[in-house]
């Protein structure tokens, strides 16, 4: 059974810095990784996916990998209050078709 | 912009009664799935759908859960006989492959059960 952990949060930064969102995974045959944003008592939106070990970067979103600890992150840059959302780790299921989610972080960005 | 549409987006029943939550997802997508999301907990996997059969399903998705695509354009998720702890968000979700990378979720339908 695939697990995914996340620290729950709050966490707080002010607008303009760097937000670092973290995740471990237990399954080490894991091979994808997703980011998905949820604003209260809205559906999750797609933010970013990785498949491969490093970086990878979209506008001001980059998520991190590290397959060898197991280990995901989103980093926000020139966080902006409307990032103020539950950001989501999710891994593929072993068959592919779905989704297996942490339970999220929450950040809150103040102006 | 195409989306992934739900109905009804809040539906009250009574426990034992049985409930029918529709989706209609993007029309050129051919792979279908059904999350639930329990208040203050994380969004759970509960069945992926593809050519009229169930790819894969969860624990949570035992015999009183079933879906069905009955006409061109619907998805829908039944659930027998509703209990309290069925009370969620349901989200459907519509991909054109496989891929997890193009999946679109629809805005929920919040079922409550009294």
């Amino acid at each position: 059974q695939k697990e995914v952990e996340q620290n729950s949060g709050p966490l707080s930064v002010p607008e303009g810095a760097i937000a670092s969102l973290n995740c471990t995974y237990s399954d080490r045959g894991s091979q994808s990784f997703f980011w998905y944003r949820q604003y209260s008592g809205k559906s999750p939106e797609l933010i970013m996916f990785i498949y491969s070990n490093g970086d990878k970067e979209d506008g001001r979103f980059t998520a991190q990998l590290n397959k060898a600890s197991q280990y995901v992150s989103l980093l926000i840059r020139d966080s902006q209050p409307s990032d103020s959302a539950t950001y989501l780790c999710a891994v593929e299921s072993q068959a592919g078709t779905a989704l297996i989610f942490g339970k999220g972080t929450t950040l809150s960005v103040s102006s | 912009e195409p989306e992934v549409t739900q109905t009804p987006s809040h539906q009250v029943t009574q426990m034992g009664q049985e409930v029918i939550l529709r989706c209609v997802p993007i029309s050129n997508h051919l792979y279908f799935y059904w999350y639930r999301q329990i208040l203050g907990q994380k969004v759970e996997f509960l069945v992926s759908f593809y050519n009229n059969e169930i790819s894969e399903k969860s624990e949570i998705f035992d015999d009183q859960f079933s879906v069905e695509r009955p006409d061109g354009s619907n998805f829908t998720l039944k659930i027998r006989s509703t209990k309290l702890e069925d009370s969620a968000m349901y989200f459907c979700a519509s991909s054109p492959g496989p891929r997890n990378t193009e999946a679109f979720f629809g805005q929920g339908t919040r079922l409550t059960v009294v």
